[in-house]
């Protein structure tokens, strides 16, 4: 069973400064991955997918994640946060359908920005 | 992409009553998901509502407690049935329009059993 595994809870990061939220997967075949984020009251909004191709995927509002085969890793990254970005967000796997059965998501990594 | 709108955006229920939450598309699409999201938790799926078959429901969900319509394809409805305090949770609407494209999410259902 595919699995995904967001170790941190909470990350606390001042405005301007780099950003890097950590994702490991668990997949037997070639995984689809992306990338959520939840406001508070808000639904999910994509930041970016990676399905194959070059490894390292650009997405929405400045944020970009690389994808690791040899460590199951889909980090995710932001040269300089702004205080908007605080919000919830989720790494998540689908099948090889691109998430055509469904996704299976991490926990979580709730984000602080520290003016 | 896909705009998805859900109603109730939320709701306070007495425990033993059921609530319906629908999900409405605004365009046709094949799957359909519902998605559980607890307090403080991460997104749980519940169920996959393709049109035309009944609904295919994840290990820990039944039919009985969460009965889903898809009367067609742009358009599904979850029921949480007998309701308990534990069912507090918010309730998310999700379309896919096949492989190799993302998922899209609806704004969300949060519901507060007491």
């Amino acid at each position: 069973a595919q699995s995904v595994t967001q170790p941190d809870i909470h990350i606390t990061v001042s405005e301007g400064a780099s950003l890097e939220l950590r994702c490991n997967y668990s997949y037997g075949a070639t995984p689809y991955l992306f990338w959520y984020v939840q406001s508070p009251g808000q639904g999910l909004q994509l930041l970016l997918k990676y399905f194959s191709g070059d490894t390292l995927v650009q997405g929405i509002k400045g944020f970009e994640a690389e994808f690791k085969r040899s460590q199951s890793s889909f980090n995710l990254r932001k040269p300089s946060v702004h205080w908007s970005d605080a919000a919830e967000y989720f790494c998540a796997v689908g099948n090889s359908g691109g998430g055509a059965d469904g996704l299976t998501f991490g926990k979580g990594t709730h984000l602080i920005i520290q003016p | 992409s896909a705009v998805i709108s859900q109603k109730p955006s939320r709701d306070i229920c007495q425990r033993g009553t059921s609530l319906t939450i629908q999900c409405q598309v605004d365009s046709q699409v094949t799957m359909m998901f519902w998605y559980r999201q607890q307090p403080g938790q991460s997104l749980t799926l519940i169920a996959t509502a393709n049109q035309g078959s009944e609904a295919t429901y994840e290990s820990g969900f039944v039919i009985d407690k969460f009965p889903i319509s898809r009367p067609n394809l742009t358009f599904s409805t979850l029921t949480v049935s007998n309701m308990s305090p534990e069912d507090s949770s918010i309730y998310l609407c999700s379309v896919h329009r096949g492989q190799n494209t993302e998922a899209f999410f609806g704004q969300g259902t949060r519901l507060t059993v007491v």
